[in-house]
């Protein structure tokens, strides 16, 4: 069964600062990976997403993601945080056949002025 | 700007009460999810529909839960009866086309039964 594992649950940044969310999967296969964001209040929108090919991905908002299959990661970056990218983030794994996804439990990014 | 909606967007009620949470769909988008968010479970997939026809409820409680789509515009989620451990923020997500995987989430019904 796929899964995926978010190993921050809180993270804090000041403005302007680099930031790395980390996420690991467990898929049999080469898995379809995504990122989603959640401000409070608000249903998940979709940060980016990873079929094949290239292993490094760009999404909205300036996140980008890379894929590296050798550690089973796919990790979320930005090079500078902006305060209104503070929300709660998830990495989310889909099993190419079902159409369903897997969500981690979310990392909750504090961005300090 | 296309959105999912979901009604109501807040509901209390006591336990043992039915408990109906309504979705809109973008239109046009064929496959509706629910999903269930809590602290300590984090986001559950309930249930899910393609085309109207229900294509995996195992995520779901049978004995209280059930899902339906009476036409493309609308997904239903009703908990009858409903208890305290329902309490949670459900989310219907709609999703263009099979395999996309671009799941556009509604804003959520915080549900809290008491």
């Amino acid at each position: 069964a796929q899964s995926v594992t978010q190993p921050d649950i809180h993270i804090t940044v000041s403005e302007g600062a680099s930031l790395e969310l980390r996420c690991n999967y467990s898929y049999g296969a080469t898995p379809y990976l995504f990122w989603y964001v959640q401000s409070p209040g608000q249903g998940l929108q979709l940060l980016l997403k990873y079929f094949s090919g290239d292993t490094l991905v760009q999404g909205i908002k300036g996140f980008e993601a890379e894929f590296k299959r050798s550690q089973s990661s796919f990790n979320l970056r930005k090079p500078s945080v902006h305060w209104s990218d503070a929300a709660e983030y998830f990495c989310a794994v889909g099993a190419p056949v079902g159409g369903k996804l897997t969500f981690g439990q979310g990392t909750i990014l504090t961005v300090h002025p | 700007d296309a959105r999912v909606t979901q009604t109501p967007r807040d509901k209390v009620t006591e336990m043992g009460q039915e408990v109906t949470m309504r979705c809109q769909p973008i239109l046009g988008h064929n496959t509706v999810f629910w999903y269930r968010q809590t602290m300590m479970q984090g986001l559950e997939l309930l249930a899910y529909f393609r085309n109207r026809a229900p294509l995996d409820d195992s995520g779901m409680p049978k004995d209280r839960f059930s899902a339906e789509m009476p036409d493309a515009t609308l997904a239903t989620l009703k908990i009858q009866p409903s208890e305290p451990r329902d309490s949670a923020v459900y989310f219907c997500a709609s999703e263009k086309q099979e395999h996309s995987y671009e799941q556009y989430f509604g804003p959520g019904t915080r549900l809290t039964v008491t």
